[in-house]
């Protein structure tokens, strides 16, 4: 089973609204990911979390806020977001199985946000 | 740094065509190659992949060879559906957590 889940599927809010992405996995993966893509284009890594720690943030504003409750989640709060925030969330899930070996990347479906 | 490079599309196929999206890469040491495909309105699916040179990755028809001597990952199908059309990214990881992405080929197939 290569599942990863998102909920929402899609989300609109405004720009002062406070909402939250979810994705969860049941793969024993230990890395998580959330990406960020616009249309027609590739998705763009903004955090990743290994072992459950943050160990890349991209340079991502603050008013997106990752979290990861344990090792079968991870959240994506979001509060003050701007029009052109709007874009689809990607959460990604590998193993880290500390070989050195390239982990493979396992996607969920996505949350489609648009911010009014 | 890492980069990958992919056929500019839209690819336009009529159904049971041949396909090949090409697909370049630079890496410093000995990344993995990786195919994926975004359906209209969907996420990512991983469709196939390859670690090491001269392997090949095959799925669903598919079928891709890490090429180290070219640098390449070109995937082929032999023969295409109107199902197959869709968003078809190539990307490497060379050290585990990050995957570069290729600009994406949009394919569309006509029966």
């Amino acid at each position: 089973d290569t599942e990863v889940t998102q909920t929402p599927k899609h989300l609109v809010m405004g720009m002062t609204n406070k909402k939250s992405l979810k994705c969860e996995q049941h793969m024993g993966h230990r890395a998580m990911y959330w990406y960020k893509q616009k249309a027609k284009k590739p998705p763009e890594l903004m955090f990743v979390y290994s072992y459950e720690k943050l160990s890349i943030n991209e340079s991502v504003p603050s008013r997106f806020s990752p979290e990861c409750p344990n090792s079968s989640l991870l959240n994506l709060h979001l509060h003050a977001l701007q029009p052109e925030d709007s874009a689809l969330y990607l959460c990604a899930s590998s193993d880290r199985s500390g070989t050195g070996g390239s982990d493979t990347q396992y996607f969920g479906p996505g949350t489609r946000l648009t911010v009014l | 740094g890492d980069s990958v490079t992919q056929m500019e599309g839209p690819v336009t196929l009529s159904e049971e065509a041949f396909l090949t999206i090409n697909c370049t890469y630079t890496a410093t040491g000995y990344p993995s190659l990786f195919w994926y495909v975004q359906y209209p309105g969907e996420g990512l699916q991983l469709l196939l992949k390859a670690t090491k040179a001269d392997d090949k990755g095959s799925n669903k028809g598919f079928e891709a060879t890490y090429r180290k001597e070219t640098t390449s990952f070109h995937l082929e199908k032999g023969s295409v559906q109107v199902s197959d059309s869709a968003v078809y990214f190539c990307a490497l990881t060379e050290y585990g957590n990050k995957l570069v992405f290729g600009a994406g080929t949009i394919l569309r197939v006509k029966s």
